[in-house]
């Protein structure tokens, strides 16, 4: 069966960077676009971009252009999403997600960032 | 970039009732491309409608979708308790593949 694993929860001072993994297994790594999605506390989603896994080829919401990286490690089959520059902000639940042509249809359990000092 | 606009905020019905949930994009969305998630508390969400109108594995068939261009919806025909929850819509036809903020469907 799909899933897909993230790392533990993240405590992060102002300024600092976070990297987010996730381990996929249960599917051809590289047959699915993924995706990194976001959401605040009480929030809604925030969509962040997309990875293809097969090539490496991203692309970010401009929102998070400056200061987003993803990078996959095709050999284990994990993503990574790192964000720098962080600020009270950037406090979120950071989900993983693999894309279906389009839509997700499966998401990994989430990663809580929390930024302070 | 593409906002989606998703009304009411919050839905207050009691079980058994029909449920209408409303997705208004600020342009048109390539192919229909609009997908409908259901979200729980401390969960990841769950995807339940595609394409507008296809329903997603193992998603009841008293979920159906619609609409085309601009305009989309959700229809829980008959509310099951479990179906209280947030519900988000997203268009995926052009990049960013924005999310709507949401619609809570709350028990009367």
């Amino acid at each position: 069966q799909v899933q897909l694993m993230q790392s533990g929860a993240e405590v992060k001072q102002p300024g600092a960077s976070v990297k987010v993994s996730c381990k996929a297994s249960g599917y051809t790594f590289t047959s699915n676009y993924m995706y990194w999605v976001r959401q605040a506390p009480g929030q809604g989603l925030e969509w962040m971009g997309i990875i293809n896994p097969s090539g490496g080829s991203t692309s970010y919401a401009q929102k998070f252009q400056d200061r987003v990286t993803m990078t996959r490690d095709t050999s284990t089959s994990t993503l990574y999403m790192e964000l720098s520059s962080l600020r009270s902000e950037d406090t979120a639940v950071y989900y993983c997600a693999r894309g279906a042509g389009g839509p997700v249809d499966y998401w990994g359990q989430g990663t809580l960032v929390t930024v302070s000092s | 970039e593409i906002v989606l606009t998703q009304s009411p905020g919050t839905l207050s019905l009691s079980p058994g009732e029909r449920a209408t949930l409303s997705c208004r994009a600020s342009q048109s969305v390539s192919s229909s491309y609009l997908a409908w998630y259901q979200q729980t508390p401390g969960q990841a969400p769950r995807l339940l409608i595609y394409g507008a109108s296809s329903r997603a594995t193992g998603i009841p068939d008293r979920f159906s979708g619609s609409g085309s261009g601009t305009d989309f919806t959700l229809t829980i025909s008959r509310l099951a308790p479990e179906d209280f929850a947030v519900y988000y819509c997203q268009q995926y036809g052009s990049s960013p593949y924005t999310f709507g903020q949401g619609t809570k469907l709350e028990i009367k």
